[in-house]
C-alpha cells in the first residue's frame, strides 16, 4: 500500500530538548515536504526536498532543519523546540515536479512544546 | 506569507444542501488544487485542476479553476454526514516548482442531519 508514515504520532516535550520526527515513504517519490498546520493558518511549508540531499527553505524555515540522505526519508529536526513550535505537522511525498502528481500526505505529529 | 484567501472559514449546513466555498489570490496561479481533511488524518487530494477555465468533477464534487487564474472555487452537491472536514484550496504560482505549493486556511465543513 502507498503510504507516507511520520513517527511519533504525539510527543510532549520541554523548550530546549532536541528532538526529530522521522517522515518516510514508500513509493519512491523525489519530492518530500513538511507543513505545520495551525487554526486559521491552514498548512504551511517549513522545507522541502528535490531529490536525496537537495532541499530548501518554505515559508517557515526558522527553527528547523531537515535532512535527505535516502529518497525514502525526510526527517525534521527541531534542534531547540520552543512553545511557539506547538503545532501539527505533516510530512508529503509527490513523484516529480510536473504538478500532475497527487501529493501524499502522512497521518500528522502533534507536537506539545512546554 | 499566506497567498491564498480562502471563504468562508466555516460553513453549518444540513444533510442535502449543496456546499459552495472559493479561493482568491493577488498572484497568479497555473495550478490549483482541493484537499479534503478528515479529523485526524492528514489531508487528501480531492480535485486536481490545471488550465483556466476548467471544470472538473469528482462525485459529488465539482471544482473550477477561474479564467482570471487567481481564483477557484469548489462546490459540493447533496451534502451528506461523511462530506464533514476541513477542505483545503492549494495552487502553485506561475514561478513556483511543485515544492512551493500554497494553501488556503481552509474552509470547515459541518453536516447536520
Amino acid at each position: 500500500e502507498a503510504q507516507v508514515t511520520q513517527n511519533p504520532r504525539y510527543l510532549i516535550t520541554v523548550t530546549g530538548k532536541k528532538l526529530t520526527v522521522t517522515c518516510s515513504q514508500n513509493m519512491n517519490h523525489e519530492y518530500m515536504s513538511w507543513y505545520r498546520q495551525d487554526p486559521g493558518l491552514g498548512l504551511r511549508q517549513i522545507y522541502y526536498s528535490m531529490n536525496v540531499e537537495v532541499t530548501d527553505k518554505g515559508d517557515v524555515p526558522e527553527g528547523y532543519k531537515v535532512s535527505r540522505k535516502e529518497k525514502r526519508n525526510f526527517p525534521l529536526i527541531l534542534e531547540s523546540p520552543s512553545p511557539n513550535q506547538t503545532s501539527l505537522y505533516f510530512c508529503a511525498s509527490t513523484a516529480s515536479n510536473y504538478g500532475t502528481d497527487t501529493q501524499y500526505f502522512g497521518p500528522g505529529t502533534r507536537l506539545t512544546v512546554l | 506569507g499566506q497567498q491564498l484567501n480562502q471563504s468562508p472559514q466555516s460553513m453549518f449546513i444540513q444533510e442535502g444542501e449543496d456546499v459552495s466555498m472559493n479561493c482568491t489570490s493577488s498572484s497568479i496561479f497555473n495550478t490549483w488544487l482541493w484537499y479534503k481533511q478528515d479529523p485526524g488524518e492528514g489531508p487528501v487530494l480531492l480535485i486536481a485542476l490545471y488550465k483556466a477555465g476548467e471544470l472538473t468533477s469528482n462525485g459529488r464534487l465539482t471544482a473550477q479553476f477561474g479564467i482570471t487564474r487567481k481564483d477557484s472555487f469548489l462546490n459540493i452537491s447533496a451534502s451528506i454526514p461523511s462530506d464533514v472536514g476541513i477542505y483545503f484550496c492549494a495552487g502553485l504560482r506561475t514561478t513556483d516548482s511543485w515544492g512551493k505549493l500554497q494553501f488556503g486556511a481552509g474552509t470547515q465543513v459541518v453536516v447536520t442531519p
